[in-house]
């Protein structure tokens, strides 16, 4: 059973589209998260929510805007997608803040 | 701001040899310090953890230990494994600004050679 899922696990596009990448968790966590792995592996955050309120937006473009319509579930929507985006996004959950974070596997998105 | 800095960037051993990686965090406020593996096209997985009332944990070949006056944490492997090779991240977390936010290091690149 996957703990932690993403999808899609590929996403290839062109500058200036809209796309959106859906995660999920069946561990019955409270909190998830966003991060950006860059070309370097360098892991950062983005964004975190609990219990379906946003409290962690790290210095993000306004062209990224997280959505959690349920504790299960946190989706990322990006606009107007630019070269740099190009990327791995990674979500996670834990129980709560300050708990063990466990990760999906991954959306690897190009920007052509 | 809070700084988690990690070394190497890149460690060779020997299959069978033992693997060491540290990491220095700044925030004295920091209490809960966990270690991912990340294997090709895979997300990080967690390995072993350690929480600051603690100055080692160990689980079969891995293990970590804690200087909370130095700010010093490391990950030992013994024994290593071809199937040890991946990138190790260490991270960084507590209470700072309420949001317990990860602060992770920026990885090492471990190669068991067989």
């Amino acid at each position: 059973d996957t703990a932690v899922s993403q999808t899609p696990k590929y996403l290839v596009t062109q500058m200036g589209n809209d796309k959106s990448i859906k995660c999920e968790q069946n561990l019955g966590h409270d909190t998830m998260y966003w991060y950006k792995q860059d070309s370097k592996k360098f892991l950062k955050i983005m964004f975190s929510y609990n219990n379906k309120e946003l409290i962690i937006n790290e210095t993000v473009p306004n062209r990224f805007s997280p959505k959690s319509p349920d504790k299960a579930h946190l989706n990322l929507h990006i606009n107007s997608l630019e070269l740099g985006d190009s990327a791995v996004y990674f979500c996670a959950s834990s129980f709560g803040r300050g708990d063990t974070q466990y990760f999906g596997p991954g959306t690897r998105l190009t920007v052509l | 701001g809070e700084n988690v800095e990690q070394h190497p960037s890149t460690l060779s051993v020997q299959e069978g040899d033992s693997a060491v990686i540290k990491c220095t965090y700044s925030d004295s406020a920091s209490n809960y310090f966990p270690w991912y593996k990340q294997e090709l096209g895979k997300g990080p997985q967690l390995i072993i953890d350690i929480r600051s009332n603690v100055g080692e944990k160990k689980d079969q070949r891995i293990a970590v230990t804690l200087n909370k006056t130095a700010k010093h944490f490391s990950l030992h492997i013994t024994e290593t494994q071809p199937e040890d090779s991946a990138v190790y991240f260490c991270a960084a977390t507590g209470p700072t600004s309420g949001t317990y936010k990860y602060i992770f290091g920026t990885g090492t690149r471990l190669k068991v050679l067989a």
